[in-house]
């Protein structure tokens, strides 16, 4: 088995400041991502990578930085945060570029802006 | 942009009822459909993928894909409070790896 890990568990920013979230997996995953949850919704894509230093923009990009630095980890970049901003923000991997892969997601980033 | 919708947005079923979720895209490339279920505080974890038009069936749960309408349907029988938690539908295209999520649905079982 694997498992995904993101730090931090919590953040709390300030309006306009720039935050980074990052992700890391042992699953050995080709693929990684980047989703936002408000308040037990659905999931929205910011982005994915398919593989070290791919970068593909999600519905929700606008607003957000991703860097793929290697193929285990995944960051997220806030790079302004918005007042009263609370949101999870969700990593999640899978194995390979094709078919119905499973995906696997990290304990998520509770964001706090105040 | 690929959209996923789902409904009903939330859903109140007995124990030992059944749950019957729904989900939509509005992509016509889109070939694999996921449910997933999101306990409240949890991640997300895959309860089932389906790709074939037909029915799939394992243990309480049966899902459905319609590909010509680009629909899947989620039944949950003899339905447990353990069964409450959001349930989310994903879709993905054949010549992406995009993965998208619809809302949910929330459902809650009741004793």
């Amino acid at each position: 088995g694997g498992i995904i890990t993101q730090t931090p568990k919590f953040l709390i920013g300030q309006e306009g400041q720039k935050l980074t979230l990052k992700c890391q997996q042992n699953f050995n995953h080709d693929t990684m991502y980047w989703y936002r949850q408000d308040s037990g919704k659905g999931l929205r894509l910011i982005y994915y990578s398919i593989t070290e230093n791919d970068l593909q923009k999600g519905d929700l990009s606008e607003g957000y930085d991703a860097s793929r630095e290697k193929k285990s980890s995944f960051s997220l970049t806030v790079t302004s945060a918005q007042k009263n901003e609370m949101a999870v923000f969700l990593c999640a991997s899978s194995m390979g570029t094709g078919g119905a892969l499973e995906q696997y997601f990290g304990p998520g980033t509770r964001l706090t802006v105040l | 942009q690929q959209k996923v919708q789902q409904s009903p947005e939330s859903l109140i079923v007995p124990e030992g009822g059944m749950a019957s979720l729904n989900c939509t895209s509005s992509d016509r490339n889109v070939d694999y459909f996921w449910w997933y279920r999101q306990h409240s505080g949890k991640s997300p974890k895959m309860l089932m993928s389906i790709f074939s038009n037909g029915e799939k069936e394992e243990g309480r749960f049966t899902v459905h894909l319609n590909k010509a309408s680009l629909h899947t349907s989620l039944h949950i029988r003899d339905s447990q409070p353990s069964d409450s938690a959001l349930y989310l539908c994903a879709a993905r295209p054949s010549n992406t790896n995009k993965v998208v999520f619809g809302t949910g649905t929330r459902l809650q079982v009741l004793p």
